[in-house]
C-alpha cells in the first residue's frame, strides 16, 4: 500500500520559516494537500493541489511538491500556527495521509 | 455556509457494530463526494471511505470487509457502519466533504465523534 512519511516533529522560532516535508513514491506527480489540526479541533485544509490557498489562509502558508517529496512551508511562523500537520495525497482511489508533523513554536 | 453534523452512539462493546450519521447544512449534496475518516487517540487520520449522491462507494481496502456507507438523499444526511468493533477501533470518527474531481482534498469536515470500544 501507498505510504507518505512525514517527520514525527518540527520546532521553529516566533518570525522563522518553518518547513514540514512529505515523502512518497512519485508524490510529485499528483496532487498534495495539508491539513492543520490544532488540539482538539477538526482538520482545516490550509493547501489544496501542492500551491493553493483556500480562502481565509494566511498568504504565510505556501506549499510545494516535486519528485518524491511534497513541502508545507510556514513563512513568518506564528504561535497561533502550532498544531499538528497532515499531508495527503491518493493511491488510485484511496486516500492516504501522512503520520503528522507536531509543530512546536518555541 | 457549508456545515456538517454528526451523530452517533459513543460506546460500544467487542463484536458490535459501529454506527455514525452525518448531515449536512446550507450547501449542495450532489455534486460532491463524502468520507469517512478516524484518528485514534493520539494518532494520525486513517480514511474509511467514501460516497456519493448517487450512492457510488470506494472502500480503504484495510476495511473493506468491515465497512459500509450509505446515503439518504432526501435528508442529506450519509451514514457508515462498521462491523465486528474491537479495541483497535477506538478512534475520533470524522465526516468530510471533497469536491468530485480525483485529487480534490477535504475542504468541510464535522465535529467529530469519538466512538469507545470496551468490554
Amino acid at each position: 500500500s501507498y505510504e507518505l512519511t512525514q517527520p514525527p516533529s518540527v520546532s521553529v522560532s516566533p518570525g522563522q520559516t518553518a518547513s514540514i516535508t512529505c515523502s512518497g513514491d512519485e508524490l510529485g506527480d499528483q496532487y498534495a494537500c495539508w491539513y492543520q489540526q490544532k488540539a482538539g479541533q477538526s482538520p482545516v485544509l490550509v493547501i489544496y493541489q501542492n500551491t493553493k490557498r483556500p480562502s481565509g489562509i494566511p498568504e504565510r502558508f505556501s506549499g510545494s511538491n516535486s519528485g518524491n517529496t511534497a513541502t508545507l512551508t510556514i513563512s513568518g511562523t506564528q504561535a497561533m500556527d502550532e498544531a499538528d500537520y497532515y499531508c495527503q495525497a491518493w493511491d488510485s482511489s484511496t486516500a492516504v495521509f501522512g503520520g503528522g508533523t507536531k509543530l512546536t513554536v518555541l | 455556509q457549508v456545515q456538517l453534523h454528526q451523530w452517533g452512539a459513543g460506546l460500544l462493546k467487542p463484536s458490535e457494530t459501529l454506527s455514525l450519521t452525518c448531515a449536512v447544512y446550507g450547501g449542495s449534496f450532489s455534486g460532491y463526494y463524502w468520507s469517512w475518516i478516524r484518528q485514534p487517540p493520539g494518532k494520525g487520520l486513517e480514511w474509511i471511505g467514501e460516497i456519493n449522491h448517487s450512492g457510488s462507494t470506494t472502500y480503504n481496502p484495510s476495511l473493506k470487509s468491515r465497512v459500509i456507507i450509505s446515503v439518504d438523499r432526501s435528508k442529506n444526511q450519509m451514514s457508515v457502519k462498521l462491523g465486528s468493533v474491537t479495541a483497535a477501533d477506538t478512534a475520533l470518527y470524522y465526516c468530510a466533504r471533497r469536491g468530485r474531481a480525483h485529487g480534490d482534498p477535504f475542504d468541510y469536515w464535522g465535529q467529530g465523534t469519538l466512538v469507545t470500544v470496551s468490554s
